[in-house]
């Protein structure tokens, strides 16, 4: 089964610093790798969608870039704002199913003003 | 535009009774359906998935149930809750896009079940 694994599991930022964290996954077989954030007492919202090695995605202050050789992605937040406190979590198609994703147990944000 | 809905928003119930939450999608056709669960201080754990009419797999052996009685709508039932179910429960769809990454998934804004 593929593991995704996500680090840190939580960080606290000051409001107005820049911050990044970790997506790792088994470099071969690689197809696609999801970002999403989560807000407390929300539903999961899309952020990126990346398949192609050195892909690079954008988003306002969040962007994101992705290495399948090495097997990682980054998730980078500019300038941290309250609004950015949520859950970000990464998910890559299941290698036996294209319908299912495996998830990462995310990276918790908490922006300190 | 598609939309996906999630009935009830909250929901309190008493350990055995019976749970019935509902999912509809509008917008597309054929979709991937989904049910996941957060339980507390946890993240999220699927637990059915559905790729046609009457066609479900299970993801983890438990007491809940799932039903797509409908091409766009997926039911979650079980006939006697546990404590143990008390989570936020999530819908969610896609459709197959392979050249493109593939199975973005589109969550409802879920359900908070508190069993007590």
């Amino acid at each position: 089964i593929l593991n995704v694994e996500q680090s840190p599991q939580s960080l606290h930022v000051q409001e107005g610093d820049s911050t990044n964290f970790t997506c790792s996954f088994p470099s071969s077989n690689f197809y696609a790798l999801h970002w999403y954030r989560w807000e407390t007492a929300k539903s999961p919202e899309a952020l990126f969608v990346m398949t192609l090695n050195g892909d690079e995605k954008k988003k306002g202050r969040i962007s994101a870039t992705l290495n399948t050789k090495e097997g990682y992605s980054y998730l980078y937040i500019k300038g941290s704002q309250p609004e950015d406190s949520a859950t970000y979590l990464c998910a890559l198609p299941d290698e036996d199913s294209n319908y299912q994703l495996i998830w990462g147990a995310g990276t918790k944000l908490i922006i300190k003003p | 535009s598609q939309t996906i809905h999630q009935w009830p928003a909250t929901l309190v119930q008493p350990v055995g009774s019976p749970l019935s939450l509902e999912c509809t999608v509008e917008g597309t056709s054929n979709p991937n359906l989904y049910w996941y669960r957060q339980a507390a201080g946890r993240g999220l754990q699927l637990l059915f998935y559905s790729v046609g009419i009457g066609q479900i797999s299970s993801e983890v052996p438990q007491n809940l149930s799932a039903s797509r009685p409908q091409d766009r709508q997926f039911i979650l039932s079980s006939k006697k809750l546990l404590l143990s179910d008390s989570g936020f429960y999530l819908c969610a769809w896609s459709v197959d896009r392979l050249s493109t990454g593939g199975n973005e998934q589109f969550f409802g804004p879920g359900t908070r079940l508190t069993v007590l």
